[in-house]
């Protein structure tokens, strides 16, 4: 069965500071993989995904994610944190091999410190 | 872009009320699910749907019915709400595989007291 794995529920940086935000998962197949991001009182909203092109992967506000297929990972980063990237950041996969449900890791809450 | 529309952001209901919540996307999709969300629990798939009048139970069906009469409609039915089912309610729709995962709703937070 497919899993995603979240490293961490909360995580606290600086503004300024280097965001990584850990995310492990299980397929059978090659996947497809997305982060999401969620602020307060609101619906996820796409952040980046990965479907085979490139490994590195741009997605929206600075952040980024790399493909590992070694390490079945798919960690997103940012070079420095804003104050407005406090929100739940989630983790999801798809695989091509099933009805393309996505499976959810169970979020991490991401606080930026001023 | 496309839109999916939640009809209410926050609702309070009694216990025992029948509730409604509907969902409304624009795009044309054939794939519709139902999320709930609680803290520390993450998302917990509820119902899905591939198409019309067809409908598939989730991680935790129980409690919760759905109807899906037209592609663009997706409404989740609490038949007789319950303090347990407080909870963020999120709708997304999903187009083809592998392009964008799903798109959300902006959620209904449902309070039963």
């Amino acid at each position: 069965a497919q899993s995603v794995t979240q490293l961490g529920s909360h995580v606290s940086v600086s503004e300024g500071a280097l965001v990584l935000l850990r995310c492990n998962y299980s397929s059978s197949v090659p996947p497809y993989l997305f982060w999401y991001v969620q602020y307060p009182n609101q619906g996820l909203q796409l952040l980046l995904k990965y479907t085979s092109a490139a490994t590195l992967v741009k997605g929206i506000n600075g952040f980024e994610a790399e493909f590992k297929k070694s390490e079945t990972s798919f960690h997103l980063t940012k070079p420095s944190a804003h104050m407005s990237d406090a929100a739940e950041y989630f983790c999801a996969v798809e695989s091509r091999g099933s009805q393309g449900n996505l499976i959810f890791g169970k979020g991490t809450k991401l606080s930026v410190k001023p | 872009d496309v839109k999916v529309t939640q009809s209410s952001r926050y609702l309070v209901k009694r216990t025992g009320e029948k509730v409604f919540l509907e969902c409304v996307q624009d795009m044309d999709h054939e794939n519709m699910f139902w999320y709930r969300q609680d803290p520390g629990l993450g998302l917990r798939l509820i119902y899905f749907s591939y198409d019309v009048k067809m409908k598939e139970k989730g991680d935790i069906p129980e409690g919760y019915s759905v109807s899906r009469e037209k592609k663009e409609r997706f409404s989740l039915i609490l038949e007789s709400a319950s303090t347990n089912q407080t909870s963020m309610y999120l709708c997304a729709s999903r187009g083809p595989l592998g392009v964008n995962g799903y798109t959300f709703g902006s959620g209904t937070r449902l309070t039963v007291v």
